[in-house]
């Protein structure tokens, strides 16, 4: 079975740093790219970053770049947010996401964990 | 960046209703898009992807169309577990938008 879960979550300063980390388990962790999407509170979804398989394709959507550090570690099966100079706004449950694509296929994100949540509130 | 819009952004329907959803993105992102429920408090669940293809254990009620800029996801006859909040994403530009989402709930 397919597992994603998130852990790292909680209360920071504005200004502050944490490190948002994603167990994976139930498949070959290796193979997959991986996502962090977010949901602020009462708000819709957003797209927060992507790695590839091998980290050799790294995205992160305009509001974080230069901010967060998505890395991924394949021998402990394990995906990572580094937040750094956090804001109010980036207050939100954060969910990673597997994307089964390969070959040019559209990407899409077939399995989520449950979330965690960082709130930037001093 | 490809913005995502959708309409509408809530409706009211009754168990049996068929409901339609549209998705427009501001540029043409052929058949990259892709369709999600989210339930309060819980994580979003994959029902459509590349446009048409239906998710593996998704009802066959639901359905998606389109390609370009409008899209559509149809659920033919609506059931009691399906009042959620639905949203497109599109998978055309290595920035993967979301839609603001449609929240259906019951008259």
């Amino acid at each position: 079975e397919v597992q994603l879960v998130e852990s790292g979550g909680g209360l920071v300063k504005p200004g502050g740093s944490l490190r948002l980390s994603c167990a994976a388990s139930g498949f070959t962790f290796s193979s997959y790219s991986m996502n962090w999407v977010r949901q602020a509170p009462g708000k819709g979804l957003e797209w927060v970053s992507s790695i590839s398989s091998s980290s050799s394709y790294i995205y992160y959507a305009d509001s974080v770049k230069g901010r967060f550090t998505i890395s991924r570690d394949n021998a402990k099966n394990s995906l990572y947010l580094q937040m750094n100079s956090l804001r109010a706004e980036d207050t939100a449950v954060y969910y990673c996401a597997r994307d089964p694509s390969s070959g040019g296929s559209p990407a899409h994100f077939d399995y989520w964990g449950q979330g965690t949540l960082v709130t930037v509130s001093s | 960046d490809i913005q995502m819009t959708q309409s509408p952004s809530s409706l009211s329907a009754s168990v049996g209703d068929r409901v339609t959803i549209t998705c427009r993105a501001s540029q043409s992102i052929s058949s990259y898009l892709n369709w999600y429920q989210q339930k309060p408090g819980k994580a979003p669940k994959l029902l459509i992807y590349a446009a048409s293809s239906l998710q593996s254990g998704v009802p066959s009620r639901f359905s998606g169309s389109g390609s370009g800029t409008d899209f559509t996801l149809t659920i033919s006859s609506l059931q009691p577990e399906d009042f959620a909040t639905y949203y497109c994403q599109q998978s055309y530009s290595t920035l993967r938008t979301f839609g603001p989402g449609t929240k259906v709930d019951i008259k």
